[in-house]
Order: structure tokens, then C-alpha cells, then sequence
């Protein structure tokens, strides 16, 4: 079975730019998670959903970011404009049960 | 407020000894706990987990032991082997039934030695 999917891998633009994430959860799971990974604050939670519908969404850093789950197999996190302070990792997750599943992240480099 | 701690940034172990990583929390809610392994340019991946009406769950050279009393767990790795070198992380959703986010310790650096 295919994991978790995240495109793209490295991701590196400029201050201001649209960056648009994207995550294929592994199928038949119903709860999708998006991280950020930051050397100063570690793997923090940035939104959740369950079955499609965001449920927590507190660890959004600012209006400037925003994700959407339009189906039970794909989902985006957007940054518009990006900042250099985005610059991270971004991991998707997804599960069934407590156990999460991540993918292999995306790396984002904003100028 | 962090919930779940991992006071020890860092281990060092030789291959072939026991390595202990612990995890201490506060929430006395959290009745399930993770342990997640990640290695550089990768994501976190699953390693074991138990639930709080045990206090020990073994999976091959891992095993986790849960002490609800002292709100400790730790895992032990026996034998440590180099490809164990990873970042580990303990983890605990909310208590209950609810599913949810999970709330992640800072991680533990462990290098094993050849």
C-alpha cells in the first residue's frame, strides 16, 4: 500500500509568492493532519480534519495560510504571500486510529 | 504548557547495549502513547505504542513501559543497533475516545556507536 504522498518535496520561492502544498492520505483513513517543523519550535500541529471537515485549525499561524480537504483523498495548504519565516518543513499525516502516518514532508524555502 | 516532555535532548549508546529513552507527562487525561522514529529528510514514523491498562507492550527489540503513577514512560531499545540512530519522539492523543491531534514530545537525538 502506498504511504502517505506529499508534492512537492523541496519547494523554494520567493517573499510574497503563492505556495500551495498538497497531500494524498493513505486510503481509507478519515483524519487528515498538516505539521510544520521548525528547528525553534519543533513539530507543531497547524490544522486537522476528520472525515473532510476541519475540526481544529488553532495552530494556523496567521490568515496568511489555509488548507482545504475538497475529498477524502486529497488536501492543500496554502501560504499566500509567503514569508521568509515559513521557511520549514511541512509534513501531511494521516489516520484511522490513533496511530498518525506521515508522509515524507515538504521542504520550503522562501527567499 | 507542554503536556508531554522528553527532558534529554540527546543519547549516546554503544551497539549491542540497552538504550532508554524517557518521556514524562502531565496530562493525567492521556491514556494512550506513542513513540514515533525519524531520521533526517524523512517523516515521523510509527514504532510503538500502549495503552494506559497496561504498563508494558513489547514489538520485537522495542519495548515500551508505562508507569500511570509517576506519569512516565520509556522505551527501550535491546540491542542497539546503528540504524537505530534517529530522532524519537513520545506522543499522546487527547484522553478518552477522541482520536485527535497529538500532542508530541520535543525529541530525543539517540546515536548508536558502532
Amino acid at each position: 500500500d502506498a504511504g502517505v504522498i506529499q508534492s512537492p518535496r523541496h519547494e523554494v520561492t520567493e517573499m510574497g509568492q503563492e505556495v500551495t502544498l498538497r497531500c494524498k492520505p493513505i486510503s481509507g483513513h478519515n483524519s487528515l493532519f498538516w505539521y510544520r517543523q521548525t528547528m525553534m519550535r519543533g513539530l507543531e500541529l497547524l490544522i486537522y480534519f476528520n472525515n473532510n471537515v476541519p475540526i481544529d485549525d488553532s495552530g494556523m499561524p496567521e490568515d496568511r495560510f489555509s488548507a482545504k480537504m475538497p475529498n477524502a483523498s486529497f488536501s492543500t495548504l496554502k501560504i499566500q504571500p509567503s514569508e521568509p519565516r515559513d521557511s520549514a518543513v511541512y509534513f501531511c499525516a494521516s489516520s484511522l486510529r490513533q496511530e498518525q502516518y506521515f508522509g515524507p514532508g515538504t521542504r520550503l524555502t522562501v527567499t | 504548557d507542554q503536556q508531554v516532555k522528553q527532558n534529554s535532548p540527546s543519547l549516546s549508546v554503544q551497539e549491542g547495549r540497552i538504550s532508554i529513552l524517557n518521556c514524562d507527562y502531565t496530562n493525567s487525561m492521556f491514556d494512550y502513547f506513542l513513540w514515533y522514529k525519524k531520521y533526517p529528510a524523512e517523516g515521523p514514523t510509527f514504532l510503538i505504542s500502549i495503552s494506559s491498562i497496561k504498563d508494558k507492550n513489547e514489538d520485537g527489540r522495542f519495548t515500551v513501559f508505562l508507569n500511570k503513577s509517576a506519569k512516565h514512560l520509556s522505551l527501550h531499545i535491546v540491542p542497539s543497533q546503528p540504524g537505530d540512530s534517529a530522532v524519537y519522539f513520545c506522543a499522546a492523543p487527547p484522553g478518552g475516545t477522541s482520536y485527535g491531534k497529538l500532542t508530541f514530545g520535543q525529541g530525543t537525538i539517540l546515536t548508536v556507536h558502532p
